[in-house]
C-alpha cells in the first residue's frame, strides 16, 4: 500500500524531535480537513481531523492547525518516533459532499 | 487492521486479460469507494457507491467496471487495460456517502504488461 514511486516532498527528522508537515488546500468551500498516514504496504489511515470552525485540534502526540485565511493546514508530530515514518496526506471535503480531495503527500523519514 | 480487506494484494495481467478486484468491509458502513494511486498523481477517486447505488463515476474509462452487490462488498472488473493503468487500487468505506472519515483497505498493486 505504499505510495508507488511518487516524487514527494520529503521531511527528514531526528528521532525525538518534533515534525511539522504542511499542506495547502484548494477549495475555499471545504470545511472539513483530515490527515491520513500511509505506511509501506498499507492503505491510508486516519490520524486526526478538524472542522473549519476550529483553528487547532490536538490528539495523541499530534496537533493539526488550520489557517483558513491562507488555506493552509499543518500536522505537528511531537517526539517523532521511527514508527512515524510514512507518507502523510492532507485531505479536504465539504460537509455533506461525497468527494474527498487528497493532497500529493509528504514523505517523513525518522532517523534513529 | 482497518476492517477493510482487498484481494488480491498483487496482480499482473496482460492487456487482453479480464480480472476482478474484490473489496469487503466489516464495519457496517453504507458507502464504498474505489481510488487509484499512481506514481504521477495523488489519490484519485474513481467510483462511489452509497447503499449499493453508484453515485459517482469520476470520468473513469469503461474498461473499469464496478459492481456493488451489497453494502459490504465492492468489485472492480478489469478488461483490456493499458500499461498506464498500472497503479495501486485502494478501496475505502465510510459510514455513509456523505460521511467524513474513510477507512481504507491495503490496496491491490496492479501491473499491466
Amino acid at each position: 500500500g505504499e505510495s508507488v514511486g511518487l516524487h514527494l516532498p520529503t521531511l527528514s527528522v531526528q528521532e525525538g524531535d518534533n515534525s511539522i508537515i504542511n499542506c495547502a488546500y484548494s477549495n475555499s468551500a471545504s470545511d472539513y480537513f483530515i490527515w491520513y498516514k500511509q505506511e509501506s504496504g498499507k492503505g491510508p489511515q486516519f490520524i486526526i481531523d478538524i472542522r473549519s470552525n476550529m483553528d487547532k485540534r490536538q490528539g495523541q502526540r499530534v496537533t493539526v492547525l488550520l489557517n483558513k485565511t491562507v488555506k493552509h493546514l499543518s500536522l505537528q508530530i511531537a517526539a517523532t518516533q521511527p514508527g512515524d515514518s510514512a507518507v502523510y496526506f492532507c485531505a479536504e471535503k465539504e460537509t455533506g459532499g461525497f468527494k474527498t480531495i487528497f493532497g500529493a503527500g509528504t514523505r517523513l523519514f525518522v532517523k534513529a | 487492521e482497518t476492517g477493510v480487506t482487498q484481494t488480491p494484494r498483487h496482480l499482473v495481467m496482460g492487456m487482453t486479460n479480464k480480472k476482478s478486484l474484490k473489496c469487503e468491509q466489516h464495519l457496517g458502513h453504507n458507502a464504498m469507494y474505489w481510488y487509484k494511486q499512481s506514481a504521477k498523481k495523488p489519490l484519485e477517486l474513481m467510483f462511489v457507491y452509497n447503499f449499493k447505488e453508484q453515485t459517482e463515476n469520476n470520468s473513469v474509462p469503461s474498461r473499469f467496471s464496478p459492481e456493488c452487490p451489497n453494502s459490504s462488498h465492492l468489485f472492480l472488473h478489469l478488461h483490456t487495460l493499458q500499461p498506464e493503468d498500472s497503479a495501486l487500487y485502494l478501496c475505502a468505506s465510510s459510514q455513509e456517502e456523505r460521511g467524513n472519515e474513510q477507512y481504507f483497505g491495503p490496496g491491490t498493486r496492479l501491473t499491466v504488461t
